[in-house]
């Protein structure tokens, strides 16, 4: 079954600090993508990746740079870390191939203090 | 910002009446989908239909989709409490490159409550 693991639910953080999460995918899925969402935003883009070392900016990359060494792992980095950064932060996979659907981890609430 | 806009934002239903909520987008797509989420986890997926076709199915789930109209339906039948959930219709542009079209675009999605 497709699995789409984020390394952390829950996660704490104090501003200025530079703040790492992991998304890991067991599917050989091209593309990872990651999001972040909001009440009353919906979810918004913050960046993908469509193959290892690729990347594209999403809708709202500012503050934010991501990694891709290795097909299954994609990280999202948060240089230094600011109170409006605190949010509900989801990873996607998904096949390159026309209308494919997305599979989502379980997010990581992050606040920061 | 959002391509999808679902309606209505809020629907509380008794268990076993239908549930049926809508989205609205603004340009071209490829492909429309919808999403449940659970209070606190990831989003599941539902159902995808493509842009030449009308409607599908899925056990208790029916969608439509008008393209004319630039809007699609979800209808849930026979409610049951654990439908619970938000549910997000998402977009895939109509687009030359592979990697682009492969991006969603998501709605602020629905709330569902039903009472049991």
């Amino acid at each position: 079954d497709v699995k789409v693991t984020q390394s952390s639910r829950y996660l704490v953080k104090r501003t200025g600090e530079k703040v790492f999460l992991e998304c890991v995918q067991d599917m050989d899925h091209e593309n990872m993508f990651w999001y972040r969402q909001d009440p009353g935003l919906g979810l918004r883009l913050i960046y993908f990746s469509y193959d290892v070392k690729m990347k594209e900016k999403g809708d709202i990359p500012e503050g934010y740079s991501v990694s891709r060494e290795k097909k299954e792992r994609f990280s999202l980095i948060l240089e230094s870390a600011s109170t409006n950064q605190t949010s509900m932060y989801l990873c996607a996979s998904s096949r390159t191939s026309s209308a494919q659907p997305q599979h989502f981890g379980d997010g990581t609430r992050l606040s920061i203090l | 910002s959002q391509q999808g806009e679902e309606d209505p934002q809020a629907l509380s239903i008794q268990e076993g009446e239908n549930a049926t909520m809508n989205c609205s987008y603004k340009t071209s797509i490829n492909n429309l989908q919808w999403y449940r989420q659970n209070s606190g986890r990831g989003l599941v997926h539902l159902i995808l239909i493509r842009s030449n076709e009308r409607e599908k199915h899925s056990g208790r789930l029916r969608v439509t989709l008008d393209t004319s109209k630039k809007s699609s339906s979800l209808l849930i039948t026979a409610s049951r409490a654990a439908d619970t959930a938000s549910y997000f219709c998402a977009t895939g542009p109509r687009t030359e490159g592979e990697a682009a079209g492969n991006k969603l675009t998501f709605g602020g999605g629905t709330r569902v409550l039903v009472k049991p």
